[in-house]
């Protein structure tokens, strides 16, 4: 199936510091979203992008749409201690009857007060 | 926002019995539901994608006798494990579609004993 890779794999940082992840798609996405996941729960939006090159922020958190569609980041700046987590990147290349999400593998972060 | 209420949190059983999860979405109507499986320290892997009032269509791989999903009201989704074994213990994690918006439950921690 259809594969989002998602770098990097795991981060560990200080608290106050800014992260950068991102994910790449060897196929055209017309919507990218960004989850959150807490351990022993399900994922929580973020930000969601539906335009080439739209770039969006949610407090500290901003999220960009590759011009190519191919590709999105999402920065977060000034860590916090809760924002260790684990987050998901997910392409949906709608039209017809397929409105399923593709995940990227995952990021872990981990914050260091 | 748009609430999805997934039950039970988590629930262990013994092998050979059968388990049901429930998604609900509380404040929309969902046609399309997703029911996924979470391994520890993996990314999501799609089942099966759950329409009101039709059958479920099957990720390939993922057996259709083992895992029922039922889908027989705009609010209501159930995924059944039948004759359960160690193996299939997992998060399993249910999203519902409201247009474009996705949103998940809280997840299912299944052990099998």
């Amino acid at each position: 199936g259809q594969q989002l890779n998602q770098s990097p794999q795991s981060m560990f940082i200080q608290e106050g510091e800014d992260v950068s992840m991102n994910c790449t798609s060897s196929s055209i996405f017309n919507t990218w979203l960004w989850y959150k996941q807490d351990p022993g729960e399900g994922p929580v939006l973020l930000i969601a992008l539906y335009k080439a090159g739209e770039l969006t922020s949610n407090g500290r958190l901003t999220a960009q749409f590759g011009i190519t569609r191919k590709d999105s980041f999402l920065n977060i700046s000034a860590s916090i201690p809760s924002d260790v987590g684990i987050y998901f990147c997910a392409g949906l290349r709608s039209g017809g009857s397929n409105y399923k999400l593709t995940f990227g593998k995952g990021t872990l972060l981990t914050v260091n007060p | 926002g748009a609430v999805v209420s997934q039950h039970p949190s988590w629930v262990i059983c013994k092998s050979g019995t059968s388990v049901k999860i429930e998604c609900r979405s509380l404040d929309f109507q969902a046609t399309t539901m997703f029911w996924y499986r979470q391994f520890p320290k993996q990314s999501l892997m799609l089942m099966a994608t759950s329409n009101e009032g039709s059958k479920a269509t099957y990720e390939q791989g993922v057996e259709k006798d083992k895992f029922l999903i039922n889908h027989a009201s705009l609010t209501l989704s159930t995924l059944t494990v039948t004759s359960a074994h160690p193996e299939d213990s997992s998060f399993y994690i249910c999203s519902a579609l409201d247009l474009y918006r996705y949103t998940f439950g809280s997840g299912t921690r299944l052990t099998v004993v």
